[in-house]
């Protein structure tokens, strides 16, 4: 079975500009959540969905939002690309919402 | 907030001593989870915690979570070279599924 996937696994934006993650779930999983991960620091949370639905948000400015699709799969968008938005962007998956979480690679944002 | 506090930051270990990352919650926990992340990879789980006073080991990890469960630990024996990365811990409030990540404990591994 293929783990969480990410894409793409890097990406070069400019400020101001509009990004678009997208992760792929392992399969039979139900709950996404994404991250951010700065250098030196631990994962934050940003948002998460269960069921298609968003069960979770962390202290992320509304330039950030995501859904989940009927497939479970995932995208994070973040408009209006600030210079401190550059960092690892981790997705991971879980079958339930309190349960371990399998992580993807990772997208790398930087934003120039 | 919930803050999930780990110390200490950094750990540097001689090749087969043992050592001991710290994490505490401001917050009763109904769980929490312990990952590693090595240099340039991504977490990837070791252990998820849920009763009051639970211990756990897998080979030379040991992982304790508090009687009042807002604390836990991890303690490696006999440290080896697979050891080095990041270690975190993460809790889950009772009332969310937030899952909060301390800053993590940073091994490197002398040998």
């Amino acid at each position: 079975d293929a783990g969480v996937t990410q894409s793409p696994t890097h990406l070069i934006k400019t400020r101001g500009q509009h990004v678009t993650l997208r992760c792929s779930p392992i399969s039979g999983h139900k709950s996404v959540s994404w991250y951010q991960q700065v250098l030196g620091q631990g994962p934050q949370f940003i948002f998460q969905y269960y069921e298609k639905e968003e069960r979770g948000r962390g202290n992320f400015p509304d330039r950030f939002s995501a859904r989940q699709f009927p497939n479970y799969s995932s995208e994070l968008n973040v408009n209006a690309l600030l210079l401190g938005d550059s960092a690892l962007y981790l997705c991971a998956s879980s079958l339930d919402m309190n349960t371990e979480a399998f992580f993807g690679q990772g997208t790398r944002l930087t934003v120039v | 907030g919930q803050q999930v506090m780990q110390i200490p930051q950094y750990q540097h270990v001689q090749e087969g001593e043992d050592f001991t990352t710290y994490c505490n919650s401001s917050t009763t926990l109904s769980n929490i989870q312990w990952y590693k992340q090595r240099p340039g990879g991504h977490p990837v789980f070791l252990i998820q915690l849920v009763k009051s006073g639970e211990v756990k080991k897998q080979k030379r990890l040991t992982f304790q979570f508090g009687e009042a469960k807002k604390n836990s630990s991890l303690h490696i024996t006999a440290t080896q070279t697979t050891d080095v990365g990041t270690y975190f811990c993460a809790g889950i409030r009772s009332n969310d599924y937030k899952l909060s990540f301390g800053a993590g404990t940073t091994v490197t591994v002398r040998a």
